[in-house]
């Protein structure tokens, strides 16, 4: 079992519309969790990081994370074309120096 | 402006050559990091550094060196002995003074071996 799960998709949804991310670890101890998004080509650039049980909004972005269930996700409301993108999340094995483990990445596309 | 450089952009590597690849933070951050990122892949960890002249071995390590003389800078040489190091390669760097640290990246440095 991989430390931590991404769909790889491609995940395909209409502008305008809802795109949820899912993201499974498997190390219980982890405690805090990043989504990163990865345009082709360039170097990931950090959206949202979440450390506690619930939601976390940032504008149009929102984190969820389930640590009894061990999932952490991502909704992007109101998807633009600007936002199709591969979307990494990462889970950090423990304090001090981050020792990040991050999953494949789901590619999203936002359809005009 | 703050931030996190790294030289080259492209970089490219006969077979049996050692290469040296440049990250520098503006950042006063004290942690550094590299990874490398495969097509198709997430990014595994080569080695990490929390503190001047100190670092550690990743989950990657095995034909790669580095070195932390200066806190903003660890630079990450590609030695023969690493097998297959066509790739993506990026720095990141994080503060170590919160509970959580959020690490960030540089552009890269894409590197093809001949």
């Amino acid at each position: 079992q991989k430390e931590v799960e991404q769909n790889s998709g491609p995940l395909s949804v209409p502008e305008g519309a809802i795109a949820s991310l899912n993201c499974t670890y498997s190390d219980r101890v982890s405690q805090s969790f990043f989504w990163y998004r990865q345009y082709s080509g360039k170097s990931p650039e950090l959206i949202m990081s979440i450390y506690s049980n619930g939601d976390k909004e940032d504008g149009r972005f929102t984190a969820q994370l389930n640590k009894a269930s061990q999932y952490v996700s991502l909704l992007i409301r109101d998807s633009q074309p600007s936002d199709s993108a591969t979307y990494l999340c990462a889970v950090n094995r423990g304090q001090g120096a981050q020792k990040l483990v991050f999953g494949q990445g789901t590619r999203l596309t936002i359809n005009p | 402006d703050g931030g996190i450089t790294q030289s080259p952009k492209y970089l490219f590597r006969k077979e049996g050559q050692n290469v040296t690849l440049s990250c520098e933070q503006n950042l006063n951050h004290d942690a550094m990091y590299w990874y490398r990122q495969d097509p198709g892949q997430g990014l595994r960890l080569i080695y990490y550094s929390q503190i001047v002249n100190d670092f550690q071995k990743g989950d990657i390590a095995e034909g790669y060196s580095v070195s932390r003389e200066k806190k903003e800078s660890f630079p990450l040489t590609v030695t023969s002995a690493q097998k297959n190091p066509t790739a993506f390669y990026l720095c990141a760097s994080s503060g170590l003074r919160q509970v959580y640290n959020e690490q960030f990246f540089g552009p890269g440095t894409r590197l093809t071996v001949l």
